[in-house]
């Protein structure tokens, strides 16, 4: 069955700090792969998407991620962060089916001035 | 509106009872997912539309849970006789295509059900 696994349930930074949120996934076939993002009393949000090409995505507010196919991998970065990326990150794929996403348990990311 | 909305917002039930809980998605959408996610969880899949046809209900975690689409917009996932395992945010999406692995889900901001 496929999985997505993150590693870090919490993070603390400080301002300026560079971040990178791992993110593993489990399936052999082709994938699409996504970072979603939830600040505080908001809904999630698209942060950035992989589909095909290219395999550094850049997102919104400065965020990037590398999908690396041999190792599984779709990990997020930012240089450097602000109090306002305080928030949950979720990494998730499709695989086939109708779309269906499957999600990791997400990464809380607290970011202090 | 602009985005999708999903109402109540919260919910309290007592265990045993019945709730039904609604999405409305983007005006358009084909495609609509129910989510449900636990504390400290990511979200996991329930069920997909495609209109009103409901295609995959491999995550529904027992025929205590029901949804539905009738007229291909708004959605109703309907719990049965609720237990307290079934406490958690349940999240609706949609995306424009029919379920292409191109397409991009939008997200409502989830009803937080409580059964006590």
């Amino acid at each position: 069955a496929q999985s997505v696994s993150q590693h870090n349930h919490h993070v603390i930074l400080s301002e300026a700090a560079s971040l990178e949120l791992g993110c593993n996934y489990s399936y052999g076939g082709t994938v699409n792969l996504f970072w979603y993002v939830q600040y505080p009393g908001q809904h999630l949000q698209l942060l950035l998407k992989y589909f095909s090409g290219d395999p550094l995505v850049k997102g919104i507010k400065g965020f990037e991620a590398e999908f690396i196919k041999s190792k599984f991998s779709f990990n997020l970065r930012k240089p450097s962060v602000q109090w306002s990326d305080t928030a949950e990150y979720f990494c998730a794929v499709n695989a086939g089916g109708y779309n269906k996403l499957i999600f990791g348990a997400g990464t809380r990311l607290a970011v202090h001035p | 509106g602009a985005g999708v909305s999903q109402s109540p917002r919260y919910k309290v039930a007592k265990r045993g009872q019945d709730v039904a809980l609604r999405c409305d998605p983007i005006s358009g959408h084909v495609s609509l997912f129910w989510y449900q996610q636990a504390l400290g969880q990511g979200p996991e899949f329930l069920t997909y539309f495609q209109n009103e046809a409901q295609l995959d209900k491999s995550g529904l975690p027992s025929d205590r849970f029901f949804a539905e689409r009738p007229e291909g917009s708004v959605s109703t996932l309907k719990i049965q006789r609720t237990q307290q395992e079934d406490s958690a945010v349940y999240l609706c999406a949609s995306s424009s295509l029919a379920g292409g692995l191109t397409d991009t889900q939008y997200f409502g901001p989830g009803t937080r059900l409580t059964v006590l």
